[in-house]
């Protein structure tokens, strides 16, 4: 059973630091994962991709990818209360098919 | 570039109505997969089409159909429909060359059952 676990939050961090949000997956064939944002009532955006073992920067965001321990993280630094929303980790699988975690809710505090 | 679309964006219906909800993937994009999300919820995957032919299918009953056309674009179809059916209904494409393509989210379908 292929499976990709996130704690669903709330994880509320002040407005300026670094948000930590974690993801853990059972499937070692897992190839690449993805970090997507969601607002309230909107559909997933893209925020960064990974596919090799270590840190990926993008601006303030850097994904990080531990395929021994098998787990994805994503760190946002400097947050702004414009982050605050629901953070979806998901990883694909040699089908091609992507599986999904629950999501975290993300709150920053001003 | 044009982005994916869904159309309708809104929708009611009663229950044991059927309905049919359109997807038009990015040009190029030749996977289109389709997700049910409701409140509180994560993305529970629906299926997966490929060049016309469905490739992956998640654990729905079989009133939930899809179908893809050779311009890609596609539909899902829900037939008797049930209270528990109300959700945004999401499509998302990919190129699906590689294997490690990135999905993109149309704005969803809200299906209102009364």
């Amino acid at each position: 059973q292929k499976e990709v676990e996130q704690n669903s939050g709330p994880l509320s961090v002040p407005e300026g630091a670094i948000a930590s949000l974690n993801c853990t997956y059972s499937d070692r064939g897992s190839q690449s994962f993805f970090w997507y944002r969601q607002y309230s009532g909107k559909s997933p955006e893209l925020i960064m991709s990974i596919y090799s073992n270590g840190d990926k920067e993008d601006g303030r965001f850097t994904a990080q990818l531990n395929k021994a321990s098998q787990y994805v993280s994503l760190l946002i630094r400097d947050s702004q209360p414009s982050d605050s929303a629901t953070y979806l980790c998901a990883g694909k699988y040699s089908n091609y098919q992507l599986i999904w975690g629950a999501g975290t809710k993300l709150i920053i505090k001003p | 570039k044009a982005g994916v679309t869904q159309t309708p964006r809104y929708l009611i219906k009663t229950r044991g109505q059927q309905v049919t909800l359109s997807c038009s993937p990015i040009s190029g994009h030749r996977s289109v997969s389709w997700y049910q999300q409701t409140p509180g919820q994560g993305l529970q995957f629906l299926f997966e089409y490929f060049s016309e032919t469905q490739r992956n299918k998640g654990n729905f009953p079989g009133r939930f159909s899809g179908r893809q056309f050779s311009n890609s674009r596609s539909e899902m179809n829900v037939s008797t429909l049930e209270l528990g059916d109300s959700a945004l209904y999401l499509c998302a494409s990919s190129l699906e060359l590689t294997g490690g393509d990135t999905q993109y989210f149309g704005p969803g379908t809200r299906l209102t059952v009364l």
